[in-house]
């Protein structure tokens, strides 16, 4: 089946490093997404990772990926009071290229 | 930078009637797409169309839903017969092309609240 996973809360200080995990299940995806929602927004995209690379670096956003584990991180550096929103981990299978599966997103709360 | 464009904010309709959510996909986009978000639960895929036809559709996306494109700009999603169920977060999605490598852009999103 398909399924993708993440924490639904993490709160971190100002100008600490955030994580975000996220597993997922269809080992035959191929790409794997971190979406940020500010409240009353949509869906931004960040950043995306081909399933044949371990990791890619955006400025401040770090993803790391473990094809073995399904496992997809997310770091933030320096995060900062902006940087609060849910952000969601998504999935394409190579057999639905259309169909992105979300994860139920991750709170973020980035405190002084 | 462009954007996938959305209207209305939010829509209020009572029970059985239709609804027609519009989007403004990003304009050297081709491929479309509609999810929803029920408050609380996940985005949840409901259709793909390209080349003026539906690519996939998910088991949501029953009789009661259609997509059109009516015009060069214009991505429409109508439902039909409106249930309480509906009620949730509408979101519209663009891409270049089909693969993966091209991602998909979305819209703030259509809130629908069915009376």
């Amino acid at each position: 089946g398909e399924d993708v996973e993440q924490s639904l809360f993490l709160s971190v200080r100002e100008g600490d490093s955030s994580v975000i995990n996220c597993t997922y299940t269809d080992s035959s995806s191929t790409y794997l997404y971190w979406y940020k929602q500010e409240p009353g927004a949509g869906l931004q995209l960040l950043t995306y990772i081909f399933s044949n690379m371990d990791m890619k670096q955006d400025q401040r956003l770090t993803v790391l990926l473990n094809k073995k584990d399904k496992h997809l991180s997310l770091r933030i550096a320096d995060t900062q009071t902006g940087d609060s929103a849910i952000y969601f981990c998504a999935e394409t299978p190579t057999d639905s290229w259309g169909k992105l599966q979300f994860g139920a997103g991750t709170q973020v709360v980035v405190t002084p | 930078e462009p954007e996938v464009t959305q209207t209305p904010s939010h829509q209020v309709t009572q029970m059985g009637q239709e609804v027609i959510l519009r989007c403004v996909p990003i304009s050297n986009h081709l491929y479309f797409y509609w999810y929803r978000q029920i408050l609380g639960q996940k985005v949840e895929f409901l259709v793909s169309f390209y080349n003026n036809e539906i690519s996939e559709k998910s088991e949501i996306f029953d009789d009661q839903f259609s997509v059109e494109r009516p015009d060069g700009s214009n991505f429409t999603l109508k439902i039909r017969s409106t249930k309480l169920e509906d009620s949730a977060m509408y979101f519209c999605a663009s891409s270049v092309s089909g693969g993966g490598n091209q991602p998909q852009h979305f819209g703030d999103g259509t809130r629908l609240s069915i009376l």
